[in-house]
């Protein structure tokens, strides 16, 4: 069994701070991964993908992988309120076919 | 306006019967997933399907049906045989390795 684990939090952080949310992965054979946003009642939204070691950024949001340590993360700069969600990670195995999700974790960004 | 689509939003069936899911999408995707979200637990996949015609069964596919008649379409039939069926579901489509979801649908059966 493929599995990914998060933290499920939840986890606070004051209005401007960075909030950073944690991943780790049991397959090493994976290949890509992605982090989604789910607000309360809604689906997710793909706001990152990464699939090499090191950083990839967009706009406020960084993802950091190191597949020796199996290991994914986020990176939320100058939190928003409105950042308040469910952070959900994803994994997928060699082929690319199936997507394996963590549990979430819960940020609330405080004004 | 491309995306994915599942009806209805809301749904409500009573024990015993057989309810059928829609998810549509027109993104020109091969392959759609079907996904159950329970409260506080991630997505546990059901069914997939890469290519029209041919689907595979995820880790809870029992109690569950679906068809890919086409490829903008993927609909889930939840049975009578499901035991706990109450749940959000999520239809999914990738391509290029990345994948996007519909909006969901929350089935509560009584």
């Amino acid at each position: 069994q493929k599995e990914v684990e998060q933290n499920s939090g939840p986890l606070s952080v004051p209005e401007g701070a960075i909030a950073s949310l944690n991943c780790t992965y049991s397959d090493r054979g994976s290949q890509s991964f992605f982090w989604y946003r789910q607000y309360s009642g809604k689906s997710p939204e793909l706001i990152m993908s990464i699939y090499s070691n090191g950083d990839k950024e967009d706009g406020r949001f960084t993802a950091q992988l190191n597949k020796a340590s199996q290991y994914v993360s986020l990176l939320i700069r100058d939190s928003q309120p409105s950042d308040s969600a469910t952070y959900l990670c994803a994994v997928t195995e060699m082929t690319g076919n199936q997507f394996y999700f963590g549990t979430g974790t819960s940020l609330t960004v405080i004004p | 306006d491309g995306g994915i689509t599942q009806s209805p939003k809301y749904l409500f069936r009573k024990e015993g019967q057989n309810v059928t899911l829609s998810c549509e999408q027109n993104l020109n995707h091969d392959a759609m997933y079907w996904y159950r979200q329970d409260p506080g637990q991630g997505l546990r996949l059901i069914y997939y399907s890469q290519i029209v015609n041919d689907f595979q069964k995820g880790d809870i596919a029992e109690g569950y049906s679906v068809s890919r008649e086409k490829k903008e379409s993927f609909p889930l039939t939840v049975t009578s045989a499901q035991k706990n069926p109450t749940a959000f579901y999520l239809c999914a489509s990738s391509r290029q390795g990345k994948q996007y979801f519909g909006p969901g649908t929350r089935l509560t059966v009584t």
